[in-house]
C-alpha cells in the first residue's frame, strides 16, 4: 500500500459523540498535517507535527485533538463538535521539498 | 501575512480550447507559490511549483504557470482543454520554512464537449 490512506471516508456524528480520524503514510515522510476544507472557503491548515512533534496548532477548538504516536500515523479525536465542524478533513505528509504535500481522500464529516 | 487570490469561482471551457485560471498572490518575500489540483473524491495532488528557478514552470498534463513579479500573479494556462481536466484548482504560497501552505478558495473547472 502506498501514498497517504484515512479512515473513515465519511462519518456522521451526533454533537454528544466521539470518534477518531485516521491517516497513515506510507511515503517515509517526517511531517503530516491536518487541513479542514469547507464549502468556498480556503483550506484551513490545522495542526502540523514533525518528527512526531506538534510545530503548529493554528488556533484551532479544543474539541479537536491531534495525536501523532510516530511519523507514520496521524489521528484526529473529535468530541463535542458543532454542526458548523461538518466539512472534509484532509491529511498530508511532507517530503521535506518546499511546499510538496501528499493529500489522502480526506474524510466527510457530517455533525448532526 | 501571506495569502492568494483566485480570481473566479468557476471557469467553463470547450475542449481543445485554452485554459487560463487566475493567482494572485501577496507576500512581503520571494514567494514559493504552487499549483494543486483536486478531481472529484479525492485528495490535493501537486501540479507544479515555483520556487525562485525558471519563472515558467511547467507541470504535470501540459500544464504551466508563468510568475510574474511585477503583476505579482502566477496564472496556469494549459493550450487545449480536455475532458479530463475537469476538476477544483488551488493556487497556494508557501510560508513558515515552506512546509506551511497558504491556499487561496479554489477555481472549480468545467470542461464541456
Amino acid at each position: 500500500e502506498t501514498g497517504v490512506t484515512q479512515t473513515p471516508r465519511h462519518l456522521v456524528m451526533g454533537m454528544t459523540n466521539k470518534k477518531s480520524l485516521k491517516c497513515e503514510q506510507h511515503l517515509g515522510h517526517n511531517a503530516m498535517y491536518w487541513y479542514k476544507q469547507s464549502a468556498k472557503k480556503p483550506l484551513e491548515l490545522m495542526f502540523v507535527y514533525n518528527f512526531k512533534e506538534q510545530t503548529e496548532n493554528n488556533s484551532v477548538p479544543s474539541r479537536f485533538s491531534p495525536e501523532c504516536p510516530n511519523s507514520s500515523h496521524l489521528f484526529l479525536h473529535l468530541h463535542t463538535l458543532q454542526p458548523e465542524d461538518s466539512a472534509l478533513y484532509l491529511c498530508a505528509s511532507g517530503s521535506g521539498s518546499p511546499g510538496e504535500l501528499f493529500f489522502g481522500e480526506g474524510s466527510r464529516l457530517t455533525v448532526l | 501575512a501571506q495569502s492568494v487570490t483566485q480570481l473566479g469561482s468557476h471557469v467553463s471551457v470547450s475542449e481543445g480550447a485554452l485554459v487560463l485560471l487566475r493567482c494572485n498572490y501577496s507576500s512581503s518575500v520571494p514567494p514559493y507559490l504552487f499549483w494543486y489540483v483536486q478531481y472529484p473524491n479525492q485528495g490535493l495532488q501537486l501540479l507544479l511549483k515555483y520556487t525562485s528557478a525558471a519563472t515558467l514552470v511547467k507541470g504535470i498534463n501540459d500544464f504551466e504557470a508563468e510568475f510574474k513579479k511585477s503583476e505579482t500573479s502566477f496564472h496556469l494556462t494549459k493550450p487545449s482543454a480536455h475532458m479530463s481536466d475537469a476538476a477544483e484548482y488551488f493556487c497556494a504560497v508557501g510560508e513558515g520554512g515552506f512546509q506551511k501552505l497558504v491556499f487561496g478558495t479554489g477555481t472549480r473547472l468545467l470542461v464541456s464537449p
